[in-house]
């Protein structure tokens, strides 16, 4: 069955510092693949995606993706953190299941910014 | 800027209460969702719909129904409000067919208690 993970539930970062938020799907077929981004007290917003074409893709904020397709990765990159991407990161994969086409989210990675 | 609005922010119900959330998108979207967001379970999807009057059944539709009359109206029903109902409720839309190639914009969420 289609299912992604985010390893780590909870990252801290001072900011300035790089951060990389780890996303690991299982799916048969070349993904469809997102990042989300949900602020305190808000819904979520596409931060980036993937459907084919150059591995490493560039998104809002200053976020970057990498797609590895051996290891079954999309990882979400940042190289210097700003207090304001403290927030809850959600790693999707759109896929079709149960014969509907739908996103599978992950649990979610919580960051917080030390000043 | 695509809007999807939620009616309510918080919603405090009885149990064995029947509600009723409300979301609107304003930019034509073909396709509306209703997840479902608790901790440590990312978000599940509970409905969704790629057209008017057509619904179908996500993960999670056990205790939920909907409604769309007009394209831009997506609401979810709770037909006996439970406890294990109380959680973060976020309406999503999307462009184009079939759903999972197009990115979701989320609604700000509803937050519902079950007392």
């Amino acid at each position: 069955a289609q299912s992604v993970t985010q390893p780590d539930i909870h990252i801290t970062v001072s900011e300035g510092a790089s951060l990389e938020l780890r996303c690991n799907y299982s799916y048969g077929a070349t993904p469809y693949l997102f990042w989300y981004v949900q602020s305190p007290g808000q819904g979520l917003q596409l931060l980036l995606k993937y459907f084919s074409g150059d591995t490493l893709v560039q998104g809002i904020k200053g976020f970057e993706a990498e797609f590895k397709r051996s290891q079954s990765s999309f990882n979400l990159r940042k190289p210097s953190v700003h207090w304001s991407d403290a927030a809850e990161y959600f790693c999707a994969v759109g896929a079709r299941s149960g014969g509907y086409n739908k996103l599978i989210f992950g649990a979610g990675t919580r960051l917080a910014v030390h000043p | 800027d695509v809007k999807v609005t939620q009616s309510s922010r918080y919603l405090v119900k009885r149990t064995g209460e029947k509600v009723f959330l409300e979301c609107v998108q304003d930019m034509d979207h073909e396709n509306m969702f209703w997840y479902r967001q608790d901790p440590g379970l990312g978000l599940r999807l509970i409905y969704f719909s790629y057209d008017v009057k057509m619904k179908e059944k996500g993960d999670i539709p056990e205790g939920y129904s909907v409604s769309r009359e007009k394209k831009e109206r997506f609401s979810l029903i709770l037909e006996s409000a439970s406890t294990n109902q109380t959680s973060m409720y976020l309406c999503a839309s999307s462009w184009g067919p079939g759903g999972i190639g197009s990115p979701l914009h989320f609604g700000n969420g509803t937050r519902l208690t079950v007392t």
